[in-house]
C-alpha cells in the first residue's frame, strides 16, 4: 500500500523557534509537496520539489523553506515560527509530471500550534 | 481572480438518499478535475478524476459530472451511508505542478 508518512502528528512550538516537519514517501515518486490547510481556505501550496535538491515556491512560501536531499524525503522548515503559522500541514507526492492528471497522495497531516 | 467554490455549509442527508455536492469555478480552464475525501484530522484521499472531454465518470456508488460550459462539477453519492460522512474536496489541475483545491463541503449522513 502506498504511503506518505509525516513524522510528527501534533507539535506545540514557541514563537521564534525553528521548526522541522519531516515527510517520507515509499512510492519512488519524483514530486513532493507541502501544503497548509486552514478552515475555509482550502489547501494552499507552500513549496514543491520535482527532483532531489530541486525546489520551487508555491503560493505562500514566505516564512518557510524546504530541503530535499533524498528522493523519498522532503522537509519543511519554519525558520522562526510565528503564531500565524499555526495550521495543519500536509505533505504529498505524485509520480510523473507534477499534479497534472496525477493522483496526489497525502500524508496524515501535522498539526502545528505556535504559542 | 481565480476561484473555486464549494458549499461552505454542511450537507445533512438521510441514509439511503443521494448526496449531491457542487464545485463551481471561475477563470480557470482545467484539463482535469479531481474529488478527494477527507476525514477529520486526516489527509485527503483521492476518489475520482474526470477529464475535460468527459461528461461523467462513475465508480461504485460515486458519480462525477463535469460541465466546462457551466464551469461546474457535481459529485453524487448514491445510497449514502453514515460511513460516507466526511469532507469532500474538489481540485482543479490546469497544468504543471499546481492543483487548486476548494475549501470542501462537509457531508453528514444520518442513520
Amino acid at each position: 500500500d502506498v504511503k506518505v508518512t509525516q513524522s510528527s502528528r501534533y507539535l506545540v512550538k514557541r514563537t521564534g523557534e525553528k521548526v522541522f516537519l519531516e515527510c517520507v514517501q515509499d512510492m519512488d515518486h519524483e514530486n513532493m509537496f507541502w501544503y497548509r490547510q486552514d478552515p475555509g481556505l482550502g489547501l494552499r501550496l507552500i513549496y514543491f520539489s520535482y527532483d532531489v535538491k530541486m525546489k520551487e515556491k508555491g503560493d505562500i512560501p514566505e516564512g518557510y523553506s524546504v530541503s530535499r536531499e533524498k528522493k523519498e524525503r522532503f522537509s519543511l522548515i519554519l525558520e522562526s515560527a510565528s503564531t500565524n503559522q499555526t495550521s495543519m500541514y500536509l505533505c504529498a507526492s505524485t509520480a510523473g509530471q507534477g499534479t497534472f492528471g496525477n493522483t496526489i497522495y497525502f500524508g496524515e497531516g501535522s498539526w502545528l500550534t505556535v504559542v | 481572480s481565480q476561484k473555486i467554490e464549494q458549499n461552505s455549509e454542511a450537507l445533512n442527508i438521510q441514509e439511503g438518499k443521494t448526496a449531491t455536492l457542487t464545485c463551481n469555478y471561475t477563470n480557470y480552464s482545467p484539463a482535469y478535475l479531481q474529488w478527494y475525501r477527507q476525514d477529520p484530522g486526516r489527509g485527503p484521499v483521492f476518489l475520482l478524476l474526470i477529464r475535460e472531454n468527459e461528461k461523467e465518470k462513475r465508480k461504485e456508488r460515486l458519480k462525477v459530472t463535469f460541465d466546462t460550459t457551466l464551469k461546474q462539477s457535481l459529485f453524487h453519492i448514491t445510497a449514502s451511508q453514515p460511513a460516507d460522512s466526511a469532507t469532500y474536496l474538489c481540485a482543479l489541475a490546469t497544468g504543471g505542478f499546481k492543483t487548486i483545491f476548494g475549501a470542501g463541503t462537509r457531508l453528514f449522513v444520518k442513520a
